[in-house]
């Protein structure tokens, strides 16, 4: 039982068009977060958020922005999509600020594939 | 920094047998550690959590235990399925409250 959701599940798009992700989560978790996840299934943290306008970016540099108007929802965007942006993106969310070193809760992800 | 370092795969393993993918973080702090696990074509799901040092962490017969004197959070099952063919990975709190990965630890069973 899903308590984050990402759409779509698969994405295929040409080079230069704009794309956003969407990830909402039902938990009232603070905390939000992407991965990007490479093919050799490496995860890499891009963007986090402690909670409503606020946003961080994370250890591995992306062209991609995030915002965060509403707790639950915390798209991704890709303003120009490129051939090197093709990879598994993944959200997640945590009670991070009721329970420190609290899980993630993690989206069954979006596969972008941009040609 | 504070980094997990996990076993390359995969792991190959007949159904039955006993399955080890070890772990070892950077001793920087006391850090609260995790075992996630990613079947295929889904995120990924928290296995198991030890928050200090001697915790074991189990789940669905899966355990793992927070050894401070050598910094290791070994991943363990006595008797694995072919339903447990998936990615493993570890993970730790960073100092900055964020969540890093191991490189991830593809598991194969076969029957």
């Amino acid at each position: 039982e899903a308590d984050i959701y990402q759409t779509p599940r698969y994405l295929v798009i040409g080079t230069g068009k704009k794309i956003t992700l969407e990830c909402s989560q039902t938990m009232g978790h603070d905390k939000m977060y992407w991965y990007q996840q490479d093919p050799g299934m490496e995860l890499h943290l891009i963007h986090y958020s402690y909670g409503v306008n606020s946003t961080e970016k994370g250890d591995l540099s992306s062209e991609s922005t995030v915002s965060r108007i509403r707790t639950e929802h915390f798209p991704l965007t890709l303003e120009s999509a490129r051939p090197s942006h093709t990879s598994q993106y993944l959200c997640a969310s945590s009670d991070g600020v009721r329970v420190i070193n609290s899980p993630l809760h993690f989206g069954n992800g979006t596969r972008l594939t941009v040609t | 920094g504070d980094s997990v370092t996990q076993m390359e795969g995969p792991v190959t393993l007949s159904e039955e047998a006993f399955l080890t993918i070890n772990c070892t973080y950077t001793a920087t702090g006391y850090p609260s550690l995790f075992w996630y696990v990613q079947y295929p074509g889904e995120g990924l799901q928290l296995l198991l959590k030890a928050t200090k040092a001697d915790d074991k962490g189990s789940n669905k017969g899966f355990e793992a235990t927070y050894r401070k004197e050598t910094t290791s959070f070994h991943l363990e099952k006595g008797s694995v399925q072919v339903s447990d063919s998936a990615v493993y990975f570890c993970a730790r709190y960073t100092g900055f409250q964020k969540l890093v990965f191991g490189t991830g630890t593809r598991l194969l069973v076969s029957p």
